[in-house]
């Protein structure tokens, strides 16, 4: 158990529907990323934040978006939902941030979009 | 840019050693990682290169030539239990992502 914790585990949805996502870090970690992964993908970088505020920025989706706040809990919103956004959502934490951090991976989270 | 490359399946023995290789092209390295991913779970880290040559950690071990852009990952005493992804990552310091992940290589350990 990393201690990274993702809400809901699975998700089953329609097309056009809007979903949020939900991540709450380790203890004393700063910064949260997103991931998704598709079964014939690997992983893909969605967005990073540290302390509240975006910090790197992947391959995400005008239709994605994501915050994190005061408590540092963070939230993925995925809107006008397609058949090709079912996939599994990590979110992963770290200490800080910076290009010597491990990032910590939660349960992730699974949708489907039928 | 960053391109990784892993074999994508590879097979071996109960009680073998499995070698699983990693190679890359990034402009601004600054790390490699390890991860384990068993099917519709969370990757965990396993080892963190920065610096040529071998970090072992129990039957585990990463090995890492910055001149090659190569890295491998050693995994020794195969146990029915290590049958899962495991992906390489490598930091790159001059674009967007903070880590870049492989597609990873699925491993299966048989009997």
């Amino acid at each position: 158990d990393s201690g990274v914790t993702q809400t809901p585990k699975h998700l089953i949805t329609a097309t056009g529907q809007r979903v949020t996502l939900r991540c709450s870090p380790r203890s004393g970690d700063l910064s949260v990323y997103w991931y998704q992964q598709s079964l014939d993908q690997g992983l893909q970088f969605l967005i990073q934040y540290y302390n509240g505020e975006e910090r790197a920025k992947g391959n995400i989706l005008e239709r994605f978006s994501a915050q994190q706040f005061p408590d540092l809990h963070s939230e993925l919103n995925l809107s006008s939902l397609e058949l090709g956004d079912s996939a599994l959502y990590f979110c992963a934490t770290s200490l800080a941030g910076g290009p010597t951090d491990t990032q910590y991976f939660g349960p992730g989270t699974r949708l489907t979009v039928l | 840019g960053q391109n990784i490359d892993q074999p994508t399946e590879m097979t071996a023995t109960e009680g073998a050693i499995v070698q699983i290789n990693c190679t890359y092209q990034t402009s601004g390295f600054n790390g490699l990682f390890w991860y384990q991913q068993h099917a519709g779970e969370a990757p965990t880290f396993l080892s963190y290169n920065v610096l040529d040559g071998l970090e072992e950690k129990g039957r585990f071990s990463s090995f890492l030539s910055r001149s090659k852009g190569y890295s491998y990952l050693l995994l020794k005493e195969l146990q029915m239990k290590d049958s899962a992804s495991y992906l390489c990552a490598v930091r790159d310091l001059s674009g967007n992502t903070p880590l870049v992940f492989g597609k990873g290589t699925r491993l299966s350990v048989i009997a």
